[in-house]
């Protein structure tokens, strides 16, 4: 049973373009969201994560919108680069859990120079 | 700093043999996750250590899957009489769990190709 969803499952944008990845989830009980990357042959890396009482946080070109209401969260990407081009994943955890990471099943992004 | 290796990146084991996955955390992460990523899959939730404890095993797939962490630092994840179906990328995470500090880090994986 998949508790998030996500989508597009790939996404090709211009250089200098955004990129937008959307996650919807069900279960109220998550209370951690991180979004990771994945490059090929590599291991995830954590880009940026958020809580639900937060609707908006940015790092650098990275930002992640969260709807509380709506159970959505979304990663944008802003002046997508060639270098950008993976595998994007959402994730969340569950309160009172082990903390263990349920992902979403990803969107492969590909940036054209 | 040293993130999170584990050895080897490449096993290649033939169908029944038994395989050992080792994971080195960063240096004084306190919690160590275990997932399983089939290609073009996100990762799935395997098992999780706290210290020397594992506190939670919901996710291993059979009873052919173990893991340990015997001192709290190096993990290992062990396999017995592999299947096909084991083939796949496995990856550790560890993290510090201080305060309200969820982030998990990654390791490279090892994949596994059951033949």
């Amino acid at each position: 049973q998949q508790q998030v969803k996500q989508s597009p499952q790939s996404l090709i944008v211009q250089k200098g373009g955004i990129s937008i990845i959307n996650c919807a989830y069900e279960n109220t009980a998550f209370d951690y969201f991180p979004w990771y990357q994945q490059f090929p042959g590599k291991g995830p890396a954590l880009l940026i994560a958020i809580r639900p009482d937060v609707s908006e946080k940015k790092e650098g070109r990275f930002t992640i919108s969260f709807n509380k209401s709506a159970k959505q969260f979304s990663l944008h990407i802003m002046d997508s680069q060639p270098g950008d081009s993976a595998t994007y994943f959402c994730a969340h955890t569950e309160s009172g859990s082990a903390r263990q990471l349920t992902f979403g099943s990803g969107t492969q992004l590909t940036v054209l120079p | 700093g040293a993130g999170v290796s584990q050895s080897p990146r490449y096993k290649v084991a033939k169908r029944g043999q038994d395989v050992a996955l080792r994971c080195d955390p960063i240096s004084g992460h306190v919690s160590l996750f275990w997932y399983q990523q089939a290609l073009g899959q996100g990762p799935e939730f395997l098992t999780y250590f706290q210290n020397e404890a594992q506190l939670d095993k919901s996710g291993l797939p059979s009873d052919r899957f173990f893991a340990e962490r015997p001192e709290g630092s190096v993990s290992t994840l062990k396999i017995q009489r592999t299947q096909q179906e084991d083939s796949a990328v496995y990856l550790c995470a560890s993290s510090l769990e201080r305060g309200d500090s969820y982030e998990q880090y990654f390791g490279p994986g090892t994949r596994l190709t059951v033949t």
